[in-house]
């Protein structure tokens, strides 16, 4: 089945330390969506990108890095820079960046807490 | 500054009944989406319904119904005959439509809704 799938589910950082989330999609969509989600809230973007080798800052891109080698694949980083990054993060793609009515999907979600 | 409102952070409703969850949104762009997404408890996001600004009618999706007022700058979503798998949260986004916009979706802060047997 096409989907997006992100791993690990659960991830643990320490200190001063770099972790990298992984998602990967089979729908052949060009755009790809990081998005953080605090407890009780909505979700902020982090970065995203319309096609291969680009990518654009979000509202929150602070201490994140992506990027986009291939279309299928867009991890993202979270590094020493990012000091409170315990959140739950959501990959998505979508079939027309440049549109407004291509809905989103979305992946399962990574929880990262901080050790 | 482009943004949505979700007002009720949490809804109850008894099973069978319909249920209104309200959103607003504000932007000065005459082209956008509202897009409506259901999180279970497991946190995956579901699309539900799309509305575009230049819709003429309400657009429906089985259960769901957006209830669009573009004067009103609302897009409620109705969803009828409720189900206890209904329970959820529901979230209201908007992505704009302007070309350098990439899609990007704004989303509410979120209602709760919780279906009683």
């Amino acid at each position: 089945d096409g989907g997006i799938t992100q791993s690990p589910k659960y991830l643990f950082r320490k200190e001063g330390q770099n972790v990298t989330l992984s998602c990967e999609q089979n729908l052949n969509h060009d755009a790809m969506y990081w998005y953080r989600q605090d407890p009780g809230q909505g979700l902020r973007l982090i970065y995203y990108s319309q096609i291969v080798n680009d990518f654009q800052k979000g509202d929150i891109a602070e201490g994140y890095s992506v990027s986009r080698e291939k279309k299928e694949s867009f991890p993202l980083t979270v590094t020493s820079a990012q000091k409170n990054p315990t959140a739950f993060y959501l990959c998505a793609s979508s079939n027309d960046g440049v549109g407004s009515n291509q809905p989103q999907h979305f992946g399962d979600g990574t929880r990262l807490s901080i050790l | 500054a482009q943004k949505i409102t979700q007002t009720q952070p949490g809804m109850f409703v008894q099973e069978k009944e319909a249920v209104t969850l309200d959103c607003t949104y504000d932007t000065s762009d005459p082209s956008y989406g509202l897009f409506w997404y259901k999180q279970p408890s497991s946190g995956e996001m579901i699309f539900l319904i799309y509305q575009g600004s230049y819709d003429q009618q309400n657009a429906t999706e089985g259960r769901y119904s957006l209830n669009f007022q573009k004067a009103r700058k609302s897009a409620n979503l109705v969803i009828s005959a409720s189900q206890l798998g209904d329970s959820a949260m529901y979230f209201c986004a908007m992505s704009l439509g302007v070309y350098n916009q990439g899609g990007k979706l704004i989303f509410g802060q979120g209602t709760e809704l919780s279906v009683k047997p």
